[in-house]
């Protein structure tokens, strides 16, 4: 079955400095794959998504990879700051039903 | 636009007692989720909806059912409630063009 493996650890990250969370997984290839924030009591908000034909995509202090090869995706945050404490979810299409899976998610700890 | 509603946010079940889950979105997408979310696990899939009048099984189905009422409204139905049912459970809908999910802020359901 598939399977989504993300750091259970909290990363904890000095403030200014660039933030990276892995997400890596199993026996699928998903047509794209998402990255999510949650802030504790709160419901997920959609950050950015990312298509198996493109391998990078940015947003602001926001940027994405995608490799195909490794099953692995990489969500970093540059010129970290507090307020981007939060759980970081990813997440990928499972089948053409528009169905996600999803990971636990690794919370952020920006320290200043 | 209030996006995503759920209610109620807080719900306390005895074993054996049931409840339904609301959530109403104003986004008019077509397609609305219904996931649970424990700790140190991924959001899973109970039931969606790709559109009005139709409602599909998820990952975890068992101890539930679904409404799709209206084109707005999908509700959740415990008929009766098991201390593994005790989660946090997410609404949400997914924009056709963009594959985003949008979620509500959660309800939490603890059953003793």
């Amino acid at each position: 079955s598939q399977k989504i493996e993300q750091n259970s650890e909290a990363l904890n990250i000095q403030e200014g400095k660039t933030a990276t969370l892995t997400c890596n997984y199993t026996n699928y290839s998903p047509a794209y794959l998402q990255w999510y924030r949650q802030d504790p009591g709160r419901g997920p908000v959609f950050l950015l998504l990312i298509r198996e034909n493109e391998k990078e995509k940015r947003k602001e202090r926001l940027k994405v990879t995608f490799d195909t090869t490794l099953k692995q995706s990489l969500f970093h945050i540059t010129a970290s700051q507090p307020a981007d404490s939060a759980t970081y979810l990813c997440a990928l299409e499972m089948d053409s039903n528009y169905q996600l899976i999803w990971g636990a998610g690794t919370k952020l700890i920006i320290k200043p | 636009n209030a996006g995503v509603t759920q209610t109620p946010k807080f719900q306390v079940l005895k074993t054996g007692q049931s409840m339904t889950l609301q959530c109403a979105q104003d986004m008019n997408h077509n397609s609305m989720y219904w996931y649970r979310q424990d700790p140190g696990m991924g959001l899973r899939l109970i039931y969606y909806s790709a559109s009005e009048g139709t409602t599909d099984k998820g990952e975890v189905p068992n101890g539930y059912n679904v409404s799709r009422l209206n084109k707005r409204e999908f509700s959740l139905r415990l008929e009766s409630a098991a201390p593994s049912q005790t989660s946090v459970y997410f609404c949400a809908t997914r924009e056709r063009d963009t594959d985003t999910q949008y979620f509500g802020p959660g309800t939490r359901l603890t059953v003793l």
